[in-house]
């Protein structure tokens, strides 16, 4: 059973950088693609990017000045970091499988951006 | 970037309604569209890709249709279940893009 959980900060500060986790269980990451997905509160869907586990990456041009992902296979995990974030950036954080269609997905988790 | 327009945004039906949400793409996308449920606090779920295919586990009152430009997502007869909103995403192009979603509410 593949199973997704994000962790991170739930409270992020304005101009800091926003940093989350995606532990993988069931699969290692080493055998798919792997995403983040972001969703406004209320609001709709937006992808932010994807990594395979050999570092190569592609991010949403919204997004890629401020944007990277990274992987730990030895950790079984990969990782979003965003920096300057704004209260535009406030948001449930989704981390999912595959880069194309995405049919595996974590329960999300809110990072609100604040002071 | 594809601009993907659903219609309707809202939607108010029965239980046992056949229900049906137009997905529209700005540029051809030839088949590379997917479709997901999401219902309040949680993840979105795969329901068909391809267009048309679909998802395992899936039931079979759903289902997807067409190529290009338009696509639809029919529900054949409404359950207590799927009242949730649906997203439309493309999976041609990068970025890849969605739907604004429809919200299906009991009537």
């Amino acid at each position: 059973q593949v199973r997704l959980q994000e962790s991170g900060p739930g409270l992020v500060k304005p101009s800091e950088t926003l940093s989350l986790t995606c532990t993988v269980s069931g699969v290692s990451i080493s055998s798919s693609y792997w995403s983040w997905i972001r969703q406004p509160p209320g609001k709709g869907l937006e992808w932010i990017g994807y990594i395979y586990y050999s570092g190569s990456t592609d991010y949403n041009p919204s997004l890629k000045s401020r944007v990277t992902i990274s992987a730990d296979t030895s950790k079984n995990h990969f990782s979003l970091k965003l920096t300057s974030v704004t209260a535009a950036d406030t948001a449930v954080y989704f981390c999912a499988r595959r880069n194309d269609l995405f049919d595996y997905w974590g329960q999300g988790t809110l990072v609100t951006v604040s002071s | 970037d594809i601009q993907l327009t659903q219609s309707p945004s809202f939607l108010s039906a029965s239980v046992g309604d056949r229900v049906t949400i137009t997905c529209r793409a700005s540029q051809g996308i030839t088949s590379y569209l997917a479709w997901y449920q999401q219902k309040p606090g949680q993840a979105p779920k795969l329901l068909i890709y391809s267009a048309s295919t679909l998802q395992s586990g899936v039931p079979s009152r759903f289902s997807g249709s067409g190529s290009g430009t338009e696509f639809t997502l029919t529900i054949s007869s409404l359950q207590p279940e799927d009242f949730a909103t649906y997203y439309c995403q493309q999976l041609n192009f990068y970025p890849l893009t969605f739907g604004g979603g429809t919200k299906v509410e009991i009537k």
